[in-house]
């Protein structure tokens, strides 16, 4: 059972752009949401993370919008850029106690973003 | 920064092979994991251990088996290689106690059975 539900696949915008990468969750116990970001040849890096006790958090150009009630979160990229092209992960974990060091990722999203 | 090294970046192995990748991290982290990744099915935890000679079971263990003799490394067996285990082996780790503490990740061991 996918714990984690990424959406889309892939994603092609044109410099400027504002790609969307939406992510739903199903486990009630999961109170921090990092997405992590994967370069070719690269492993994953943490690009920004957030935790329930807000809606929404900045970091630079990319944001995360975060919706308890749906359980849902997502990834907002302003004025995207060629060298944001990369994989997407997001993820999810209990903050703290049991299974807090074992993330649950999404299935990714390739996003491409044309000059 | 935290180094994670894995010791391959690439491996082509025949059906059968016993395989040892191997992971090496320099900042004495407790946390350390094995992933797997392939296309369109994300990152998936195989094996991940919070103290030497420590081990548990992630969400597809089958067919592999790991190994934590010194807190800094961690590797991961394949008993008998099989073409479904051809894929990219990524290896990380995170400290324990520090809240929100990400992964830190290897580069990765792309692997080839054949």
């Amino acid at each position: 059972q996918q714990q984690v539900k990424q959406s889309p696949q892939s994603l092609i915008v044109q410099k400027g752009g504002i790609p969307i990468i939406n992510c739903a969750y199903e486990n009630t116990a999961f109170d921090y949401f990092p997405w992590y970001q994967q370069f070719p040849g690269k492993g994953p890096a943490l690009l920004i993370a957030i935790r329930p006790d807000v809606s929404e958090k900045k970091e630079g150009r990319f944001t995360i919008s975060f919706n308890k009630s749906a359980k849902q979160f997502s990834l907002h990229i302003m004025d995207s850029q060629p060298g944001d092209s990369a994989t997407y992960f997001c993820a999810a974990r209990p903050y703290t106690g049991a299974g807090s060091y074992q993330l649950t990722f999404g299935k990714g999203t390739k996003l491409s973003v044309i000059p | 920064d935290v180094k994670v090294t894995q010791s391959s970046r690439y491996l082509v192995k025949r059906t059968g092979e016993k395989v040892f990748l191997e992971c090496v991290q320099d900042m004495d982290h407790e946390n350390m994991f094995w992933y797997r990744q392939d296309p369109g099915l994300g990152l998936r935890l195989i094996y991940f251990s919070y103290d030497v000679k420590m081990k548990e079971k992630g969400d597809i263990p089958e067919g592999y088996s790991v190994s934590r003799e010194k807190k800094e490394r961690f590797s991961l067996i394949l008993e008998s290689a099989s073409t479904n285990q051809t894929s990219m082996y990524l290896c990380a780790s995170t400290p324990i106690g520090v809240l929100g503490s990400p992964l830190h990740f290897g580069n990765g061991t792309r692997l080839t059975v054949t």
